[in-house]
This record gives structure tokens, sequence and C-alpha cells, in this order.
């Protein structure tokens, strides 16, 4: 079965520090790979997606992403996290290979993160 | 471009009862998705149409769960009788992937409690 893994339920960060959060996928095929953010009361806000190419990514909020295939991972990094960085983030895969319209995203169960002063 | 629009934003309801919540998409997308989100866990796909057409429904939902998108704009998520195991953040997204691939672009969200 298809699936995206995020093995840190919650990660404390110092402000100021770097940031890595993981994401590894299990699928047939290279998916397409997002990384959302939510915070409370918020909508998910896209912050970078991988669909094929150069495997280091930039996104938006100074967020970067780098794919490893042959880690089957997706992480997100940030040099340095700022107070208004806490929130949840969640990895999605979707397989655009797979045909018959199947199209929802498929979601990690999100990472916590905490801004510590 | 004013964004996904959910309404309500949050509903409580007594169990048994029926429910009906709205999604209007970012008018260019052909593209409307339904994803239930519970207490720490990420988003789980419900149904997506492209128009007016329910393409893909997952098993997640249930005989009791109807989704419409009657003139390719807007959709509702009717559930009906109510269970408590229904309370959850239901998250509506919209992409058309002509324009934006696969991106989706979701809504707030309305939070049901089934009381």
């Amino acid at each position: 079965a298809q699936s995206v893994t995020q093995p840190d339920i919650h990660i404390t960060v110092s402000e100021g520090a770097s940031l890595e959060l993981r994401c590894n996928y299990s699928y047939g095929a290279t998916p397409y790979l997002f990384w959302y953010v939510q915070s409370p009361g918020q909508g998910l806000q896209l912050l970078l997606k991988y669909f094929s190419g150069d495997t280091l990514v930039q996104g938006i909020k100074g967020f970067e992403a780098e794919f490893k295939r042959s880690q089957s991972s997706f992480n997100l990094r940030k040099p340095s996290v700022h107070w208004s960085d806490a929130a949840e983030y969640f990895c999605a895969a979707v397989n655009p290979f797979s045909g018959g319209g199947a199209d929802g995203l498929t979601f990690g169960k999100g990472t916590h993160l905490i801004i510590q002063p | 471009d004013t964004g996904v629009s959910q309404d309500p934003r949050h509903k409580i309801t007594k169990r048994g009862q029926n429910v009906t919540f709205r999604c209007d998409p970012i008018s260019e997308h052909n593209r409307l998705y339904w994803y239930r989100q519970t207490l720490g866990q990420g988003p789980e796909f419900l149904t997506y149409f492209q128009n007016e057409a329910q393409l893909e429904k997952s098993r997640l939902l249930s005989d009791r769960f109807s989704a419409e998108r009657p003139k390719g704009s807007f959709s509702t998520l009717e559930i009906q009788r109510t269970e408590q195991g229904d309370s959850a953040m239901y998250l509506c997204a919209s992409s058309d992937r002509d324009r934006v691939g696969y991106e989706q672009y979701f809504g707030p969200g309305t939070r049901l409690t089934v009381t």
C-alpha cells in the first residue's frame, strides 16, 4: 500500500537554530511530493513541491527540501527557525502514474514543531 | 483569487442528526477534493470531483456520506445519521491540472463535533 511516514511526532528547536523534518514514502514509483504547514485555525498551506528534476527544491518562508530516491525520503529543512514557524507540518504524496484518476493526496501523520525562545 | 472557502467553520450536532457542509473552490479550478482530519492525524482523502463528475471515492466514505458538485462550482458534503466517530475536521481543496498541476489549495476546514 502507498504510504507516507513522518517518524517524528514532535520536534523542539530553539529559535535561530536549524531544522530538519523527516519524511519517507513507500510507493511503487516515485510519487510527486509536497510539504504543507498547518497553523491553528488555518488551512493547509503549501510550502514546496517536488515533481522531477533538481532534487533540492526551494519553497516559501525560507524552507527547502531534498529528495533522495535511494532513501525514499523528502526531508524539509530550514537554516534558522523563527517563533512564527511553530505549527504542524505535513508531508504528502500523490502517484501521478496510478491511472484511473486516483488523485487524492496521501498525507503523513504530521510533525508538531515547537520553537523554544 | 479569494481562496477556498468553507461553511460553516464549526458545527456541533447530536448523534443521529444530518449535517451538510459547503465548499467554494477557487473559481477557475475544475477539481475539488474532500478530506477528513482527525486529531493527531494527517488529512485522509475522501472523494474528488472533476467539474461535476465524482471520479473517486475512498473506502472511508461510508454510505452515510454523500457529496455533490451540481454545477461544477461549489460542493456539498452531507453526513446522515451522524456518529461520534464522525467528529473531525473536514477539509476541502481545489486544483486545476492545466493551471497548477498537482498542487491542491486547501480551505480552512469545517470542524464537526458530534455529541
